[in-house]
């Protein structure tokens, strides 16, 4: 079964504060992507990767970054976290050919105090 | 820019009803629009996905209508259940790219 891990169900930390959400999936999928949810604004994407060590800003990149030193791993940092960083954070991944079927994680709920 | 506009926010219908959510796009270079469905607590997974070669796609209970000529598309829920209720969004993608562009959401309840 197709399985996307993120490493917290909750966090909570302070403005300034470095951040690092992980991403695991089990499915050898090339592509990973991570995204931010907001109501009323639905899933926007940060960044994604379509290989180990490859990156892409999405329509939303500022104020975070993002590693990929593992086919199965995708990391997501917040250099300096600031309170318009508090969201839900999805991580994603897929296959190619594209398009296909994306596979999200269960989300990352992050309040900046 | 909202590539991809969807409507409405929320929806509330009595079991049974159809739910009808729409969809509207610009770019005629999108080739394939899948619609994701989110449960509480839960990332989103896909539930049904049409390409602009049809008109209309079905599988159980829920089904895709597409009009190529106005760039719209809708998902229709037959005899909704209140398992039914979530939050569902649509989405839109260009064949050799490698973005999702997602719509707003909706949220629906079903009432039993």
């Amino acid at each position: 079964d197709v399985k996307v891990t993120q490493s917290s169900r909750y966090l909570v930390k302070r403005t300034g504060e470095k951040v690092f959400l992980e991403c695991v999936q089990d499915m050898d999928h090339e592509n990973m992507f991570w995204y931010r949810q907001d109501p009323g604004l639905g899933l926007r994407l940060i960044y994604f990767s379509y290989d180990v060590k490859m990156k892409e800003k999405g329509d939303i990149p500022e104020g975070y970054s993002v590693s990929r030193e593992k086919k199965e791993r995708f990391s997501l940092i917040l250099e300096s976290a600031s309170t318009n960083q508090t969201s839900m954070y999805l991580c994603a991944s897929s296959s190619r050919p594209l398009p296909d079927t994306q596979y999200f994680g269960p989300g990352t709920r992050l309040t900046v105090l | 820019q909202q590539q991809v506009k969807q409507s409405p926010q929320s929806l509330i219908v009595q079991k049974g009803g159809i739910p009808i959510i729409n969809c509207a796009y610009e770019n005629t270079a999108f080739d394939y629009f899948p619609w994701y469905q989110q449960f509480p607590g839960k990332g989103p997974a896909l539930l049904i996905a049409i390409r602009p070669d049809v008109s209309e796609k079905k599988e159980g209970r829920f089904t895709i209508s597409f009009n190529k000529s106005a760039k719209q598309f809708s998902l229709h829920i037959m005899d909704s259940q209140p398992g039914d209720s979530a939050t569902y969004f649509c989405a839109a993608s260009i064949g050799t790219g490698n973005q999702f562009y997602f719509g707003t959401g909706t949220s629906l309840t079903v009432i039993p």
